[in-house]
This record gives structure tokens, C-alpha cells and sequence, in this order.
């Protein structure tokens, strides 16, 4: 897995859509995006993945460059119980079954009341 | 549903002493990973596990460390002589398949090594 590039920390207010960018200029064709995020004290959660086209789930939207090489992960109405550590990972699908993922140090968001 | 489990919560040993950490993960979840996540890293990849077998220990950051899992069900990670730079919070991931993109994650074992 190559490396992404995350600002360390955001804030982001209450209600207000949370922004959270990520490059990963060295993104190989077969590579997916994935968001996973850590609330203090307990383990990483999966969010959205993808791999060229926009996706929206109940928790986010992803948003993916034509070119692949940033994406971004849109929390439409932020709430404080999104305060957490956001890490963008990506990562080939694996035929063996192997996912193990490598993750960065994120982005530490903060939503602010 | 239940979700992954991790006991103990917390553990606090004394250097050289030997642990081991629990992991029970989904039922009917085939792959389990171990990884540990230092104060201020990330989460740094240990053994990926495929029923009872391990095809990939890489990460396995020395040989005082093992890991089984046994009736493709609950997985222990064991540290023998630990020392200090062990101190992590060690999380367990499962998941339903092979090439399963969702990893489902247990609230991890905080190890202490005084």
C-alpha cells in the first residue's frame, strides 16, 4: 500500500458539511480509497470506499479526482460525535484474501459546538 | 449483533513477563488481523489469519511474538519476555471473507510494560 498525504488536524463547526482531503499521487489502477475512522479509545470503523466513481453512503460521501490521485470525504451535517481521527487508506483487493491495510497518522477532526 | 471483542481491556505487566491477549472475533468471520497502534501512530499491521491458518505473520515485529487461532474462531496474540517498547494498544479486525473490503475492529487491549 503507498502512502497518502492528510492534514494532521481540522475543525469543522456543528450542522456545517466536514471537508476532509486526501492525496495519493502514487495510486496504482487497481487501487480502491478507503475511509476509516478512530473515536478515542475504541478501535477504527469503516466508512465509504471506492475506487474512480463519486460514492455516498449513510455515513459519507467520497469524492475522487478524474485523475485518482486526492480524493475527499464529505460529512454533509457534521455532529459532535464525529470527532475522531479520519484515515484515508488505499489498497489493491486482494485474489489471496489478504486485507491487511496500512494506516497513516489521519486527520484529527475536531467538530466544534 | 455482537461485534469483535478484545480481552483484557487493559493489562499492566512487568518487563520480561509473558502475555497473552484475546480475541473473539464476528461469528462466521473467516480472516482476523492483529495490528498495534503505538501513542501517536497509526495502526501498524501484525498477522493476518484465514480460518486457522496464517499466511501472512510479516508484521510480526520479533519472534516473541506468536499468534494462534484456533476452530477458525478466537485468535491469542502472545508476548514472551516483554519489554518496554510492547507498550500498545493491540487491536483485532475481522472480517466475513476473502478479499472483503470492511474490517470490522474490537475496542483493543491496552498493554502496559513498566
Amino acid at each position: 500500500d503507498a502512502k497518502t498525504t492528510q492534514p494532521p488536524s481540522m475543525d469543522c463547526a456543528e450542522g456545517r458539511a466536514a471537508n476532509l482531503p486526501c492525496n495519493h499521487s502514487t495510486i496504482s489502477g487497481n487501487e480502491y480509497v478507503y475511509w476509516y475512522r478512530q473515536i478515542h479509545s475504541q478501535g477504527p470503523q469503516y466508512i465509504i470506499h471506492g475506487l474512480k466513481n463519486n460514492e455516498t453512503n449513510e455515513m459519507a460521501s467520497l469524492i475522487i479526482t478524474e485523475d485518482r490521485k486526492s480524493s475527499t470525504l464529505i460529512l454533509p451535517h457534521a455532529t459532535l460525535r464525529d470527532t475522531a481521527v479520519y484515515y484515508c487508506i488505499f489498497h489493491a483487493i486482494s485474489n489471496f484474501g489478504n486485507e491487511k491495510l496500512t494506516f497513516g497518522t489521519g486527520t484529527r477532526l475536531t467538530i466544534i459546538p | 449483533g455482537a461485534g469483535v471483542s478484545q480481552s483484557p481491556s487493559n493489562k499492566v505487566t512487568e518487563k520480561g513477563k509473558d502475555v497473552e491477549l484475546r480475541c473473539d472475533p464476528i461469528s462466521g468471520h473467516t480472516a482476523l488481523y492483529w495490528y498495534r497502534q503505538s501513542l501517536g501512530q497509526g495502526l501498524e499491521f501484525l498477522i493476518y489469519f484465514q480460518g486457522n491458518s496464517a499466511p501472512d505473520k510479516s508484521g510480526l515485529p520479533s519472534d516473541r511474538f506468536s499468534a494462534e487461532r484456533t476452530g477458525g474462531s478466537v485468535s491469542t496474540l502472545t508476548i514472551q519476555r516483554t519489554q518496554q517498547e510492547d507498550s500498545a494498544v493491540y487491536l483485532c479486525a475481522s472480517s466475513q471473507q476473502k478479499s472483503s473490503y470492511e474490517q470490522y475492529f474490537g475496542p483493543g487491549t491496552r498493554l502496559t510494560v513498566t
